[in-house]
């Protein structure tokens, strides 16, 4: 079965500081690891992708397979960044780009 | 044009009632999928689709749900003879053709339920 665990339901930083959202998975194949966000007010979507190795926003991901994680990071927060992070994963099977999801965290970043 | 559409935003329902929500997806994305998000938590599967046909609908939590994307565009969720448990956030989603599973999603506004 997949699983996605998000630890932290509220992560507050203060602007300018490092921020790390936690996220382990549970998958028995290879998966695919997404961060979707959703800011105030608007609808989810997608933040960025392992597959692409890319960094949006001045985020970045990194898939530890031995760790089991895809904790995304961010050296110097923005206020702009206060959102609900969701971090999901899509196993390879028949159903399309099934996602399961993590619980959220909500991030918090204060002046 | 436009994102992913979803109507209605809001939509009360008295227990026992039916409702029908509707999911307009970006044209040319032959993927839909709908999810259910409850309070305080992350979306959940419901079902998808792969142009008409329904290719997986296995998060469906009973019969009383139902979806239907007859013409291969628009798709309805129905919920029959709804329950207080129902009350969620039901978003679809759509995605555009290629490798299906890491193509980004495009996520409507959804549609809060509220059973009473």
């Amino acid at each position: 079965a997949q699983r996605v665990t998000q630890p932290e339901k509220l992560l507050s930083v203060f602007k300018g500081a490092p921020v790390e959202l936690k996220c382990n998975y549970s998958y028995s194949g290879s998966p695919e690891l997404f961060w979707y966000v959703q800011y105030s007010r608007q609808r989810l979507q997608l933040l960025l992708r392992h597959i692409s190795r890319e960094s949006i926003k001045g985020f970045t991901a990194d898939l530890n397979k031995g760790e089991t994680s895809f904790h995304l990071k961010k050296p110097f927060a923005q206020e702009e960044d206060s959102a609900m992070y969701y971090c999901a994963l899509s196993g390879l099977t028949g159903g399309g780009n099934k996602l399961t999801f993590g619980t959220g965290t909500q991030l918090k970043v204060e002046l | 044009g436009a994102g992913v559409s979803q109507s209605p935003r809001y939509k009360v329902a008295k227990r026992g009632q039916d409702v029908a929500l509707r999911c307009d997806p970006i044209s040319g994305h032959v993927s839909l999928f709908w999810y259910q998000q409850a309070l305080g938590q992350g979306p959940e599967f419901l079902t998808y689709f792969q142009n008409e046909a329904q290719l997986d609908k296995s998060g469906l939590p009973s019969d009383r749900f139902f979806a239907e994307r007859p013409e291969g565009s628009v798709s309805t969720l129905k919920i029959q003879r709804t329950q207080q448990e129902d009350s969620a956030v039901y978003l679809c989603a759509s995605s555009p053709p290629g490798i299906p599973y890491n193509s980004p999603l495009h996520f409507g506004n959804g549609t809060r339920l509220t059973v009473t």
